[in-house]
Formats: structure tokens, C-alpha cells, sequence
């Protein structure tokens, strides 16, 4: 069975500071995707990354960074100097590669504030 | 479209009435997906669309809950006889389908569902 689990169930910090979102899965697929969505208080998830099993290269997007290893089976996602506009749920999720198709197991979220 | 379309935004309901959710996917989008956001247990996958076929349904919660696409293109989930538990919002989702390559699935607002 696949789960993932996204321990911090809401954290707070003030503009500017860097924050770390954990996500830790699993998984008995030897391939698979690893997801991180967006959803702020207008309620759409936004996809932000997908990545395979294959790939173990560290990612970064702007101010948006992200930490996949293998070995503990964590795909974590750093903001730097974060935003008020950052102040959403994020959640990781998980899918099988081989299936053809994408049905996606979501963690938790982890609610995030951003104050001024 | 732009994007998934669902709609009602919201939809509130006596117990015991029946409800159909409409979901629009992005143009070219063959494959469909169904969620469902409740507090209790987060988000949870319904049922999967490639063209017209439903080839996973298995998350659909009882048989009190059916969902059928037409065209390829608009799906309809409906609930029948409606229980309070059944409260949520509910999420679609479309992506390109080709073969072993899993795109990104993209999200609709969410149809807010209340049961009174």
C-alpha cells in the first residue's frame, strides 16, 4: 500500500524567513512519482513538481527548492525567503509509474503562515 | 478552456435528495479524475476516466455514489440519496494521457458540497 505522511500540521513564519515542508512516503513500487500542489485559500490545487523515482537530483525553481532521497524516503520542499502570498496548504502526494495512469495518494497538507 | 470548470461552486442539500457535480475538463485532456476533500479524511481518490471508461472506480465510497463522462469530455458525478457524511468538497482533475508517460494532473476549484 502506498502512504504518505506530512508530519507538520501547520507552521508559522514571518516574511523572509526560509521554511521546510516534510513529506515522507511509502511505497513497495520500485518506480513511481513524487508531487508537491499548492492550495491557497481559494481553494485550487496548484501543481508545483512532479517527480520520478529515478531521478535523485535536488530541484529548484525560483525561491522554491526541492530535497528527494531515496535512502529515507523523503521528498522535502524548501521556500526561501518566504511570501505572504506563500500562506497556503501544501501537499505532497505519491502515484504508481507503471499503471498508466495517476491516481494520487495525498498526505495531509501542512497549512502555512506567512505573516508581514 | 483555460481550465477544469466545475460547477456548482457550491451546493447545499436536504438529506436524502440526490446531486449531480458537472466537471469540465482542460480541451484535449483524455484523462479524468475525482476527489474528494472532507475534513476527516483528507483527500481521497473516487474514480479515474480515460476517454469514456472508468477503468478504476475504486474509491467511489458506496453505490450510492455513480460518475459517467460522455464525449470524452464533460463528467457528471452523482450522488444519490445524500447523507450528511457526505459533506465535502469535491475535486476534478484532467491531464494528457500517453501512454507509460504520467502527466500532471490539474485541478478544478472544487464543488463545496453541504448536506443539511
Amino acid at each position: 500500500a502506498q502512504k504518505v505522511t506530512q508530519a507538520q500540521t501547520e507552521i508559522s513564519v514571518v516574511e523572509k524567513e526560509d521554511v521546510t515542508l516534510d513529506c515522507v512516503y511509502e511505497t513497495r513500487d520500485t518506480t513511481y512519482y513524487l508531487f508537491w500542489y499548492k492550495q491557497p485559500p481559494s481553494g485550487e490545487l496548484v501543481f508545483l513538481i512532479r517527480r520520478n523515482s529515478f531521478d535523485e537530483q535536488n530541484e529548484i525553481s525560483g525561491r522554491y527548492s526541492w530535497n528527494f532521497q531515496k535512502s529515507t524516503s523523503s521528498f522535502n520542499f524548501t521556500i526561501t525567503a518566504s511570501q505572504v502570498v506563500d500562506s497556503a496548504v501544501y501537499f505532497c502526494a505519491l502515484s504508481h509509474m507503471n499503471t498508466g495512469f495517476q491516481k494520487l495518494v495525498f498526505g495531509t497538507g501542512t497549512r502555512l503562515l506567512v505573516s508581514p | 478552456g483555460a481550465g477544469v470548470s466545475q460547477s456548482p461552486s457550491n451546493k447545499v442539500t436536504e438529506k436524502g435528495k440526490d446531486v449531480e457535480l458537472r466537471c469540465d475538463p482542460i480541451s484535449g485532456h483524455t484523462a479524468l479524475y475525482w476527489y474528494r476533500q472532507s475534513l476527516g479524511q483528507g483527500l481521497e481518490f473516487l474514480i479515474y476516466f480515460q476517454g469514456n471508461s472508468a477503468p478504476d472506480k475504486s474509491g467511489l465510497p458506496s453505490d450510492r455514489f455513480s460518475a459517467e463522462r460522455t464525449g470524452g469530455s464533460v463528467s457528471t458525478l452523482t450522488i444519490q440519496r445524500t447523507q450528511q457524511e457526505d459533506s465535502a468538497v469535491y475535486l476534478c482533475a484532467s491531464s494528457l494521457y500517453s501512454g507509460n508517460s504520467n502527466q500532471p494532473q490539474h485541478f478544478g476549484d472544487g464543488t463545496r458540497l453541504s448536506i443539511l
